[in-house]
Order: structure tokens, then C-alpha cells, then sequence
């Protein structure tokens, strides 16, 4: 059982928003602002799109967006493309000085 | 380019040892902390454990302290993930990701450079 909960699957139609959520607790997601979204494509290494709650790496689109509120972080894709079809994880620091990943989303663009 | 490069793919039997190797280039290897997460076939991306290259110190999540073993060579800037008492639910591709934060740091932060796996096999 994964320390982060995150849907199991969101699906989502070319040019549409959609906003993938991860609950934690205050012992990571709420007590830090150091929250992580992760794509990963079946095969290859996980990419950053998302630190510190909002920061997008250089080269990330800026059609993906970070928020959180309370215990719960989210991951906007705005002008969902065909090629954002992929597992996404959010990660968080936490009080032990560890890190927590939740159980991964499959996003489905239809 | 910063890059991570990994050892290749292992076959173990249970009850035996694995050590996974993570060479990075591209940047000073001690300023950054380095993570180890694996992926099981079929399950999520699960945290293993993080080295500060430079002082040495590691930590581990919970269900692999005691199995977990990881150190790192500064001369060749390398950093090794060993993992002992192999069962056949270890059968994963394990990644060493590198922490964007400098060292010293107070916090973790986020895997901004990952290497390209290394699938490792417990099998009888």
C-alpha cells in the first residue's frame, strides 16, 4: 500500500483538462512543500514535470500545472495531447526524511 | 551532459545479493544526493533509499533497512545500491535517480536526472 493515494485511472479527450489528485498526510504532502509529479512512459526512466509544488523544469510545456492544498496535491494538463498518455506519480518529502510516491495514475487520452 | 548510466540486468536466486552500480558525469558528483527507486513488474515506482555521495550518510524506507546497503565511490563518482537476502517479490527494474537539491540541504526535493534502469531477476 503506497504512503500517497492517487486515482487509479483518469481519461481525458484531445484538447481537455484534466487534474489528477494525491493525498497524504501532514506528516509529507501537508507539512512541506516539496511535492513531485513524475510521467512515465512504460520502458523508459520517469521524467520530472513538477517540484516544489508548482516549478516545471526547463523544457516541461507549460500545459502542466501544480497546486496543493492541505494534504492534497494536484496535477493540472491542460490541452490534453496524445502524447500525455502515460503513468503519472506524485512523490513527497516527508518528516523522516524520506521520500513517499502514491501508487501512480494511468491517464488514458481518448 | 549530467548523465547516469547503470549496470546491466542481473539473475539471482533467492537468498542471494545483488549490487546495481550508478555512474554519474556531467556534474560534481558529491553536491547532489542520490536516490534508488524500483518498479516491480506491473506495480508502482516505490522509493528504496537515498546516499549523500559526499558525507557518506544513507537512509532507507522502512521495509529495507536491515537488506539495504548503499555506498558510493567519489573517485569515480559512482554509487552502489546492494541489496541482500534477494526474494522473489525484489524482481523489479531498479533506477538511481539524482535529487535536485545541493548538498548540504535540509530537505529532499524532487528526481530531476534518472538512469535507465537496471532489471534485476530473482529466480530459482
Amino acid at each position: 500500500q503506497s504512503a500517497l493515494t492517487q486515482p487509479a485511472s483518469v481519461s481525458g479527450s484531445p484538447g481537455q483538462s484534466i487534474t489528477i489528485s494525491c493525498t497524504g498526510t501532514s506528516s509529507d504532502i501537508g507539512g512541506y512543500n516539496y511535492v513531485s509529479w513524475y510521467q512515465h512512459h512504460p520502458g523508459k526512466a520517469p521524467k520530472l514535470m513538477i517540484y516544489e509544488v508548482t516549478n516545471r523544469p526547463s523544457g516541461v510545456s507549460n500545459r502542466f500545472s501544480g497546486s496543493k492544498s492541505g494534504n492534497t496535491a494536484s496535477l493540472t494538463i491542460s490541452g490534453l495531447q496524445a502524447e500525455d498518455e502515460a503513468d503519472y506519480y506524485c512523490s513527497s518529502y516527508t518528516s523522516s526524511s524520506t521520500l513517499s510516491f502514491g501508487g501512480g495514475t494511468e491517464l488514458t487520452v481518448l | 551532459q549530467v548523465q547516469l548510466v547503470q549496470s546491466g540486468a542481473e539473475v539471482k536466486k533467492p537468498g542471494a545479493s545483488v549490487k546495481v552500480s550508478c555512474k554519474a558525469s556531467g556534474y560534481t558528483f558529491t553536491g547532489y544526493y542520490m536516490h534508488w527507486v524500483r518498479q516491480a513488474p506491473g506495480q508502482g515506482l516505490e522509493w528504496v533509499g537515498w546516499i549523500n555521495p559526499n558525507s557518506g550518510g544513507t537512509n532507507s524506507a522502512q521495509r529495507f533497512q536491515g537488506r539495504v546497503t548503499m555506498t558510493r565511490d567519489t573517485s569515480i563518482s559512482t554509487a552502489y545500491m546492494e541489496l541482500s537476502r534477494l526474494r522473489s517479490d525484489d524482481t523489479a527494474v531498479y533506477y538511481c535517480a539524482r535529487d535536485l537539491t545541493v548538498v548540504p540541504t535540509t530537505h529532499l526535493s524532487a528526481l530531476d536526472v534518472w538512469g535507465q534502469g537496471t532489471m534485476v531477476t530473482v529466480s530459482s
